[in-house]
């Protein structure tokens, strides 16, 4: 079963727009919420990460908002610029294991 | 640069064959990994190893196999056992018992 939910699978933003992309979890032992983006023929890279004992994380134009009581988190790309087109990945883990689960992607495009 | 070089990039057998894919980092990391990436599927875990000669099974092991004779190397072989082969492999490495991954760009892996 999956662990870590994604939604949109694909997202259409026009340039200078807000993206926003979903994630759900179940497993309440997960401690460690990071964001990878992957642009094609690449591997996937962090972009930024959370941890639960904050409820937003903000990054330049990257920010992650947390709701624990829900088990959501959500990447908000403000400003959104054709150059973020990528795949992105939501991901949970647990500190001190090996796994980390991913979520099944959004594709990004972003509209001059 | 420090980094994870993944080698070749695009990699084409015929059904029945094994193959293997290499892995190399120079980060100093101890754990590494290998996922494979499916459309629509986000990334699964294979195997990881934590230290020179040991690894663990993922979530999908089965019809794969690997070593970890230098701390440097985690080649993967995918042998004729693995009834889907075709897929986009990546491979990661990060300090011990923690996050953030450090992904390669990937081997495409086609099977015909």
């Amino acid at each position: 079963q999956q662990q870590v939910k994604q939604s949109p699978q694909s997202l259409i933003v026009q340039k200078g727009g807000i993206s926003i992309i979903n994630c759900a979890y179940e497993n309440t032992a997960f401690d460690y919420f990071p964001w990878y983006q992957q642009f094609p023929g690449k591997g996937p890279a962090l972009l930024i990460a959370i941890r639960p004992d904050v409820s937003e994380k903000k990054e330049g134009r990257f920010t992650i908002s947390f709701n624990k009581s829900a088990k959501q988190f959500s990447l908000h790309i403000m400003d959104s610029q054709p150059g973020d087109s990528a795949t992105y990945f939501c991901a949970a883990s647990i500190t001190g294991a090996n796994n980390l689960f991913f979520g099944t992607g959004t594709r990004l495009t972003v509209i001059p | 640069d420090g980094g994870i070089t993944q080698s070749p990039k695009y990699l084409f057998r015929k059904e029945g064959q094994n193959v293997t894919l290499s892995c190399e980092q120079n980060l100093n990391h101890d754990a590494m990994y290998w996922y494979r990436q499916d459309p629509g599927q986000g990334l699964r875990l294979i195997y990881y190893s934590q230290i020179v000669n040991d690894f663990q099974k993922g979530d999908i092991a089965e019809g794969y196999s690997v070593s970890r004779e230098k701390k440097e190397s985690f080649p993967l072989t995918v042998t004729s056992a693995q009834k889907n082969p075709t897929a986009f492999y990546l491979c990661a490495s990060s300090y011990l018992g923690s996050s953030p991954l450090h992904f390669g760009n990937g081997t495409r892996l086609t099977v015909t």
